[in-house]
């Protein structure tokens, strides 16, 4: 059960936007929808941004967007903004078990 | 509003038990969901432990299972964590965390405990 891969590091400037990769197997990230993304502050829990794929739950920003196209998902972060500057994790099921990524670190020039 | 609190040992020995617990307030573990503890080792990414149903169903990581126990104690709204046999390895931020057992994501989590192993 190996963990997904994520590029380690992404950059935008405000106003910009990005995406960060998340990709797995037929046997996760393929085979079902369920992908959940995760926010990391320094210091902080993780703070759930989108579920099942690109489900945004109560009070998070449509700013925050996800997407799949067969083992690869997407999180993509519109309209960049100094906040969004945090460790980002994917996460899927897989087996009757929870795997995630090694994790984005989002810089905001 | 749902909030967990971890609690339990900030230094543990090698070869001894980690044990911590997950109090649950704003709901009852016995209505549903499921409950989650999740690691972080200083400066590296998040990695699931395991989670149990409010029924009692467990679910753990394979490359964990032979040392990890969770148990739920629903008199006292509450959820526990036992590991093993621990090593340096084992050092780590420990959240617990409310789950949904049908599309396996989380949506509250507790502010974590560091769990340091040390002798």
């Amino acid at each position: 059960q190996s963990a997904l891969t994520q590029p380690a590091s992404v950059s935008g400037s405000p106003g910009q936007s990005i995406t960060i990769s998340c990709t797995g197997t037929s046997s996760d990230v393929g085979g079902y929808n369920y992908v959940s993304w995760y926010q990391q502050h320094p210091g902080k829990a993780p703070k759930l941004m989108i579920y099942e794929v690109s489900n945004r739950p109560s009070g998070v920003s449509n700013r925050f967007s996800g997407s799949k196209s067969g083992n690869t998902a997407s999180l993509t972060i519109s309209g960049l903004q100094a906040e969004d500057e945090a460790d980002y994790y994917c996460s899927s099921y897989t087996s009757s078990s929870t795997i995630f990524g090694g994790g984005t670190k989002l810089t905001v020039l | 509003q749902v909030q967990l609190q971890e609690s339990g040992p900030g230094l543990v020995k090698p070869s001894e038990t980690l044990s911590l617990t997950c109090a649950v307030s704003g709901y009852s573990i016995s209505s549903g969901y499921y409950w989650g503890w999740i690691r972080q080792p200083p400066g590296k990414g998040l990695e699931w432990i395991g989670s149990i149903y409010h029924s009692g169903s467990t679910y753990y990581n394979p490359s964990l299972k032979s040392r990890v126990t969770i148990s739920v104690d629903t008199s006292k709204n509450q959820f526990s964590l036992k590991l093993s046999s621990v090593t340096a390895a084992d050092t780590a931020v420990y959240y617990c965390a409310r789950g949904w057992l049908s599309s396996n994501y989380f949506d509250y989590w507790g502010q974590g405990t560091l769990v340091t192993v040390s002798s």
